[in-house]
């Protein structure tokens, strides 16, 4: 069993669109970070989380310690929105990160 | 606004042969990491420096891996025998105090 999962993954959705992306992990973690990785293969971090919420533009992350799980928000989605979003975890340390599959998302005009 | 820079964007080799990946972390990071990431598969971490040596290291950084600082602005990235399974995006990044790093493109290594 992994130790990091993403759910969907794959979603497509119309500009406009409220979209969630889900990650549960099933180990003790320090910090959980979002990533986008970009069509070309470029990634970026968005989000580094140890409890509660962080919003960024149109962008939120939520975790939850007790239930291992956090989520990834986007509102009015966009075309540009397009990319892989990928949950990974620390487990001690920073220096040790466990990366999900990721998410691919498509936002169609 | 400062990036992480890789070079060659793309490497090809013969299996056997020794490559080396080069990065040039954001100037004022103290931390370094290498990733890779097999086409199609999830980001792997590879090894993580720090004060001139290795900080952690995942099962996959073998001895045919090794890191170097070997100026104050250089970070590389050596597999010594390529083999085919090591065809894959590297990915190199840099942080201030950890985490959140900053990402380099990528080199894309292919092994024949």
């Amino acid at each position: 069993k992994n130790e990091v999962e993403q759910s969907p993954q794959n979603l497509t959705a119309q500009e406009g669109e409220f979209i969630t992306i889900n990650c549960s992990y099933s180990v003790g973690i320090s910090a959980l970070h979002w990533l986008q990785q970009h069509p070309g293969g470029g990634i970026v971090s968005l989000f580094m989380l140890s409890s509660g919420k962080k919003k960024h533009g149109r962008l939120i992350a939520t975790i939850n310690i007790q239930e291992k799980h956090s989520s990834l928000h986007i509102t009015a989605s966009h075309p540009r929105d397009s990319a892989v979003y990928i949950c990974a975890v620390e487990k001690t340390s920073y220096d040790k990160v466990i990366f999900g599959p990721g998410t691919s998302l498509s936002v169609i005009p | 606004e400062p990036e992480v820079t890789q070079t060659p964007s793309h490497q090809v080799t013969q299996m056997g042969q020794e490559v080396i990946l080069r990065c040039v972390p954001i100037s004022n990071h103290l931390y370094f990491y290498w990733y890779r990431q097999i086409l199609g598969q999830k980001v792997e971490f590879l090894v993580s420096f720090y004060n001139n040596e290795i900080s952690e290291k995942s099962e996959i950084f073998d001895d045919q891996f090794s890191v170097e600082r070997p100026d104050g602005s250089n970070f590389t990235l050596k597999i010594r025998s390529t083999k085919l399974e090591d065809s894959a995006m590297y990915f190199c990044a840099s942080s201030t105090t950890g985490y959140p790093p900053f990402f380099g493109p990528g080199t894309r290594l292919t092994v024949l």
